[in-house]
């Protein structure tokens, strides 16, 4: 049980686009979804926190208008890269946890190239 | 502030020997302890978790920490290591999701364990 999935899994794309990961847990209701960033050999950084039907709580320094999250069920929450540029080239992981379960866990990872 | 501290950034073992990796946090709360492990490319799978009781912890795949509160760590040890050991392994911090962090997790650096044959 508990499982978190992530699509798509790889993306590429040009600068200039948006680009949307999802994040679904499969087999439980997610009150909370957090996204994270992750550049190659780094450890993961927070980059917001989601609670289903609110808005995304963001940490400092990362741009709310360029990484909009939304949590629309609680099973499901996204993250789109609006304009993305080179410098967004990451691994993006999403993890969720249900109130009552004191363990995050973890999708797959989406790795984001932009040309 | 809070914050974990991964003092080792790769290890190198060979396969058969024992492994400690390291773990120190600084957290003004109960602390809520985790280890992670992540094979390249992929997502973060847990090892174990300290919540309470006990301070030595058995994880998966033979793993178990030990939580020291004195010295404010919580390292992972392993008697034994395997080849397919070889990952990025995290340590991490967090609060109980009813005490309003809502479960946010602090991750260390990482350290990057191989296994020579």
């Amino acid at each position: 049980g508990a499982v978190v999935s992530q699509h798509p899994s790889r993306v590429i794309c040009k600068s200039g686009t948006s680009v949307k990961i999802e994040c679904r847990s499969l087999d439980f209701q997610a009150t909370t979804m957090f996204w994270y960033r992750q550049f190659p050999k780094q450890s993961l950084m927070l980059m917001a926190t989601s609670n289903e039907g609110s808005k995304a709580t963001y940490e400092q320094g990362v741009e709310k208008d360029k990484f909009l999250i939304n949590h629309a069920s609680l099973t499901l929450s996204t993250l789109t890269v609006t304009s993305a540029h080179p410098e967004d080239s990451s691994f993006y992981i999403c993890s969720a946890n249900h109130r009552g379960l004191d363990e995050q866990f973890f999708g797959p990872g989406t790795r984001l190239t932009v040309l | 502030a809070q914050s974990v501290t991964q003092p080792d950034i790769h290890i190198t073992v060979s396969e058969g020997a024992s492994l400690e990796l390291r773990c120190n946090y600084s957290y003004g709360a109960t602390p809520y302890l985790f280890w992670y492990v992540q094979s390249p490319g992929q997502g973060l799978q847990l090892l174990l978790k300290y919540f309470s009781g006990d301070t030595l912890v058995q994880g998966i795949k033979g793993f178990e920490a030990e939580f020291k509160r004195s010295q404010s760590s919580f390292n992972l040890r392993k008697p034994s290591v395997h080849w397919s050991d070889a990952a990025e392994y995290f340590c991490a911090v967090g609060a109980l999701v009813i005490y309003n962090q809502g479960g946010k997790l602090i991750f260390g650096q990482g350290t990057e364990l191989s296994v020579k044959p």
